[in-house]
Formats: C-alpha cells, structure tokens, sequence
C-alpha cells in the first residue's frame, strides 16, 4: 500500500499570504496524486487531479506540482474561505489512499 | 445538476448488516466508475470499493474484503454497497463518488455522505 504523509499538519496564516502544503509518497505515484479540500462539516471536493490540472470550477489561486514521491499544493493569495482540510491523494495503484490531511487555519 | 444521494445508513449492533444507496442524476450513470469512500468521526478518507461502469469488475480494500458488495443497477442509476458482518471500526460517513470520465480513480463528484454507526 502507498502510504501519502501530508505536511504540515496544521498551518495557520493570514489573508492575502501564501499557503504550501506538501504530500510525500512513499514510493513513486508518477503523476497520479490529486488534492481535495473539505471544510468543517462539508463534503470533500477535488480541487487537482494529476498533480497539476486544476478541476473545473476551481480557482486560479491554487495550483500543484510535482512528480515521483513530492508534491506541493500552492495557494497564492489566501482567502478567508480556503480554512478547511486539504488531502492528497494517490491513483497509481489499489488500494487508492489518501494522505492524512492539513488542516488550513485562516487568522 | 450533477447530483448523488446517499440512503440507507443508520444504527446497526456488531455483526448486522446494512445496505447502502446511492441515486445518481443529472448525468449517464452507466458510463461512469463509481466509488465509495468513508471516512470515521473525525478521521481522514479511506477508499472502500470500486465498481466498473458495467459492473464486470470490483475492488475492495482489505478491510472490507469478504464482508461488503459493491454493485449498480444502471437501468435504475443506483449503487449499492451491501454491507455485512460489521464491526465497530466500520462506523463511518459513507461516500458516493464519481469517478472522473477517463479518469475512473478521480472523485470529481461526491454525495452527501450515508452516517454508519455500529454498535450496541
């Protein structure tokens, strides 16, 4: 099983700063990792699909790289409405896994 | 609109079963892979099952394996998940997916979640 260790665990930052958030695999996924954002109390929904492709309806704002085993999640410019969990999440092989999440605090 | 409704879950004592629902709309059931993915009280997300678009094929993940069923009715546009032998750890939100036309392991829409709780 390919286990997806999410870093931080917790962020906290302002409005308007940039946000980073990692996923590291534990062996290559290629470019097979999406990321999903879930606020408090609401359905998780996909934000990036394949590392880098943005889903539709998804703002500019966020955007994500990398291949292999790292991969980063990038938020330009938060606003107060990006405060949720962010997962990323692997489709190279079964069982498909996600990483434990980051928790996006906005001050 | 694109939608999933969840029905069927509920309280269920160790070793019951149940069975879970989930209504599509809004798009052809029939040419989309469908998921379902849990996630317990205040935990992350686990992938479940899988089924293919004319249901030839599923997959479990371990834990479940032998215990739940993943099927469809694409006459009716439904998945199911027939759940049996629970245990405690099965108490969970259950999540009907889509996956992603092309791109069958990608959740691009997701229900409102089925609350699962076993106990006694």
């Amino acid at each position: 099983e390919i286990v997806l260790t999410q870093s931080p665990a917790t962020l906290s930052l302002s409005p308007g700063e940039r946000a980073t958030l990692s996923c590291r695999a534990s062996q290559s996924v290629s470019t097979y990792l999406g990321w999903y954002q879930q606020k408090f109390g609401q359905v998780p929904r996909l934000l990036i699909f394949d590392a880098s492709n943005r889903a539709p309806g998804i703002p500019a704002r966020f955007s994500g790289s990398g291949s292999g085993t790292d991969f980063t999640l990038t938020i330009s410019s938060l606003e107060p409405e990006d405060s949720a969990v962010y997962y990323c999440q692997q489709r190279s092989m079964w069982p498909l896994t996600f990483g434990g999440g980051t928790k996006l605090e906005i001050k | 609109e694109v939608q999933l409704v969840e029905s069927g879950g509920g309280l269920v004592q160790p070793g019951g079963s149940l069975r879970l629902s989930c209504a599509a709309s809004g798009f052809t059931f029939g040419s989309y892979w469908m998921h379902w993915v849990r996630q317990a009280p205040g935990k992350g997300l686990e992938c479940v099952a899988r089924i293919k678009i004319d249901g030839s094929s599923t997959t479990y993940a371990d834990s479940v394996k032998g215990r739940f069923t993943i099927s469809r009715d694409n006459a009716k546009n439904t998945l199911y998940l027939q759940m049996n032998s629970l245990r405690a750890e099965d108490t969970a939100v259950y999540y009907c997916t889509r996956g992603m036309l092309y791109l069958e392991d990608v959740f691009d829409i997701w229900g409102q979640g089925a609350m699962v709780t076993v106990a006694s």
